[in-house]
């Protein structure tokens, strides 16, 4: 059982570069989050979606985009990378989305942005 | 805005020795508030978590403690091991996870 699997784990950027970052889960979980963690700063919630096809912004979602295609994967993209994105970036995924279901998160993507 | 404030931290505790993290909220909507817990180089992994209408719940040597009238609840490590050295967070949600705000989060050194 793999769980949540992310990919790369490390990637260094230029300012101006896009990418993705890809996200799957084998557990049917409906729903699916990224995250972004920063020193001092917790783990703030970027895009989430509730189901395939369904997609909504989190606390930070500027200069990022999701789609959800599929009930297992959940790729993020950075459209034109800056610097202040540079960050361990952390998706995560729920059976469904009543708060007596745990979180299961990937073990992150480390992004540099020169 | 910082609805979650998390102290302290860093903390560093004795092997055998009891861990104290504290956590306080402002929306009184957060109906759901969990400890998790991280590893270098590993994302966060649930610990354990409670709901408001209880006053405390322990699951081996860890134990929330909630204190709905002041809004804070604390996370308390008895008998302190070094593989609890980890960085822990604290969490509050309502309405789902979709809802989950984040603490800042703790490093635990345990030390031997």
């Amino acid at each position: 059982n793999a769980g949540v699997t992310q990919t790369p784990k490390f990637q260094v950027l230029k300012t101006g570069q896009s990418m993705t970052l890809q996200c799957a889960q084998d557990m049917n979980h409906e729903y699916m989050s990224w995250y972004r963690q920063d020193p001092g700063m917790g783990l703030r919630l970027i895009h989430y979606s509730v189901g395939a096809g369904i997609t909504d912004q989190g606390e930070v979602p500027n200069g990022y985009n999701v789609s959800r295609s599929t009930t297992e994967d959940f790729p993020l993209r950075l459209l034109s990378a800056a610097p202040s994105q540079t960050s361990v970036y952390f998706c995560a995924s729920s059976y469904g989305t009543s708060s007596n279901q745990p979180q299961h998160f990937g073990d992150g993507t480390r992004l540099s942005i020169l | 805005q910082q609805q979650v404030k998390q102290s302290p931290q860093s903390l560093i505790v004795q092997k055998g020795g009891i861990s104290i993290i504290n956590c306080a909220y402002e929306n009184t909507a957060f109906d759901y508030f969990p400890w998790y817990q991280q590893f270098p180089g590993k994302g966060p992994a649930l610990l354990i978590a409670i709901r408001p209408d209880v006053s405390e719940k322990k699951e081996g040597r860890f134990t929330i403690s909630f204190n709905k009238s002041a809004k804070q609840f604390s996370l308390h490590i008895m008998d302190s091991q070094p593989g609890d050295s980890a960085t822990y967070f604290c969490a509050a949600g309502s309405g789902g996870y979709q809802k989950v705000t984040f603490g800042t989060g703790t490093k635990l050194q345990v030390i031997p």
